[in-house]
């Protein structure tokens, strides 16, 4: 089945530091990767849908300097938390879907669980 | 009104009870659609997808009704690994937006 992989799983840092996360589908091209957040006890919130090779389309509300998107590859998305403060701490998981047919589904990565101290 | 909604639960049931949970969406054009199950604190992981004619993966059945525009899933003989927070995805006509429901949180109990 399609994998996908997420790294760090867990990050703890100081507030200002910057947190870069990857993204990556192991055994199939993503054309479209997607970034979501997701707070205790609630849903999976959108961040961001990427596409290989062009800028990435945010979700109102999301700040595109805060939360740099590269997608660089059909392999490699990557996310980056720029000056990381104490609210930006929450579980960060991307998901990631092959191109073809428009029904494929997503599949997500382990998730990142980041903590801002 | 929002795209995806799912009864929040939660739904405790025994094993070996059958428990069903539907999701209704807003959107009529609406391609393809999903459920997912998320465990606490971990990533959404595919249960299956909803095929127009329905299908079945074990105890596991999915149902899409395009006419109501809803979807169901319907788990028979319950075990306790089956609690978890069972999310309804639709995928939108524009095939990249996908639409999460808020989940429904099953609790199976012995």
């Amino acid at each position: 089945g399609a994998v996908v992989s997420q790294h760090p799983s867990r990050v703890i840092c100081k507030s200002g530091t910057s947190v870069k996360i990857e993204c990556r589908s192991l055994d199939f091209q993503a054309t479209t990767m997607f970034w979501y957040r997701q707070f205790p006890k609630q849903s999976l919130m959108l961040m961001a849908t990427s596409n290989e090779g062009s800028k990435a389309t945010y979700e109102q509300g999301v700040e595109k300097d805060k939360f740099l998107i590269n997608h660089a590859s059909l392999t490699l998305s990557t996310l980056t938390v720029t000056s990381a403060h104490p609210e930006d701490s929450s579980f960060y998981i991307c998901s990631a879907r092959g191109s073809g047919q428009s029904n494929q589904p997503q599949h997500f990565g382990d998730g990142t669980r980041l903590s801002i101290l | 009104r929002k795209e995806v909604e799912q009864d929040p639960g939660p739904f405790n049931v025994p094993e070996g009870a059958t428990v069903a949970f539907n999701c209704t969406y807003s959107n009529s054009a609406s391609q393809s659609f999903f459920w997912y199950r998320q465990d606490c604190r971990k990533e959404p992981k595919l249960l299956m997808s909803v095929y127009s004619s329905g299908n079945e993966d074990g105890r596991f059945t999915a149902q899409l009704n395009r006419a109501s525009q809803y979807i169901s899933l319907l788990i028979r003989d319950s075990k306790l690994s089956d609690s978890a927070t069972y999310l309804c995805v639709v995928n939108a006509y524009n095939f990249n937006k996908f639409y999460f429901g808020s989940g429904t949180k099953l609790n199976v109990k012995p």
